[in-house]
């Protein structure tokens, strides 16, 4: 089945720019998605990139896919503190409506 | 629209008792998705509908477990009897299906202790 992994922890300093990594296992997902969760709260879609992009660049954030690898990453230039939350990586699961989710990436900033 | 609605957002109880988690997606919402949160597991999916019908409950861990939507407006996830492993943080999501880059929208979650 797939199966969708990430890093459990990154530490950056304020104003460096954060990577998070995110290796998937379904070649034929048709979107892959970053996910942001704060605490106590419900997950939030941050950006999404279909299969046929290499990049994709929204303000602070790039998404980066290289699909031979199926490595996907999400890029936070400028990291503040407000950036401190879980980050999940997401695949599709084809014909269904299901997402698969990664453990989640918890992404601290300090001054 | 105020988004995926869950209650009771806490929620301690002790093992052996019945315990119901509620959801209101949001309106116009086609699919509606119950996922449960632990550090060890991560975020599992649990059961999902569609037009208010369980498409997939393979997710679902034991017979303990039972969800039902009875309208588009309203899904139950209920746990009988409840146990200690059972502790863990329920988000109920909603997707409006037909945009899918959007995808899903998430409630605040119930975190649910079992003693």
């Amino acid at each position: 089945g797939e199966d969708v992994e990430q890093s459990l922890f990154l530490s950056v300093r304020e104003g460096d720019s954060s990577v998070i990594n995110c290796t998937y296992t379904d070649s034929s997902s048709t979107y892959l998605y970053w996910y942001k969760q704060e605490p106590g709260a419900g997950l939030q879609l941050l950006t999404y990139i279909f299969s046929n992009m290499d990049m994709k660049q929204d303000q602070r954030l790039t998404v980066l896919l290289n699909k031979k690898d199926k490595h996907l990453s999400l890029r936070i230039a400028d990291t503040q503190t407000g950036d401190s939350a879980i980050y999940f990586c997401a695949e599709e699961e084809v014909n269904t409506d299901k997402l698969i989710f990664g453990t989640g990436t918890r992404l601290q900033v300090f001054p | 629209d105020a988004g995926v609605i869950q209650s009771p957002r806490h929620e301690v109880t002790e093992m052996g008792q019945e315990v119901t988690l509620r959801c209101k997606p949001i309106s116009g919402h086609n699919s509606l998705f119950w996922y449960r949160q632990t550090m060890m597991r991560g975020l599992e999916l649990l059961i999902y509908f569609n037009n208010n019908v369980p498409i997939d409950d393979s997710g679902m861990p034991e017979d303990r477990f039972s969800a039902k939507m009875p309208n588009a407006s309203f899904s139950t996830l209920k746990i009988q009897p409840s146990e200690p492993r059972d502790s863990a943080v329920y988000f109920c999501a909603s997707s409006p299906r037909t945009v899918r880059n959007e995808k899903l929208f998430f409630g605040s979650g119930t975190q649910l202790s079992v003693l």
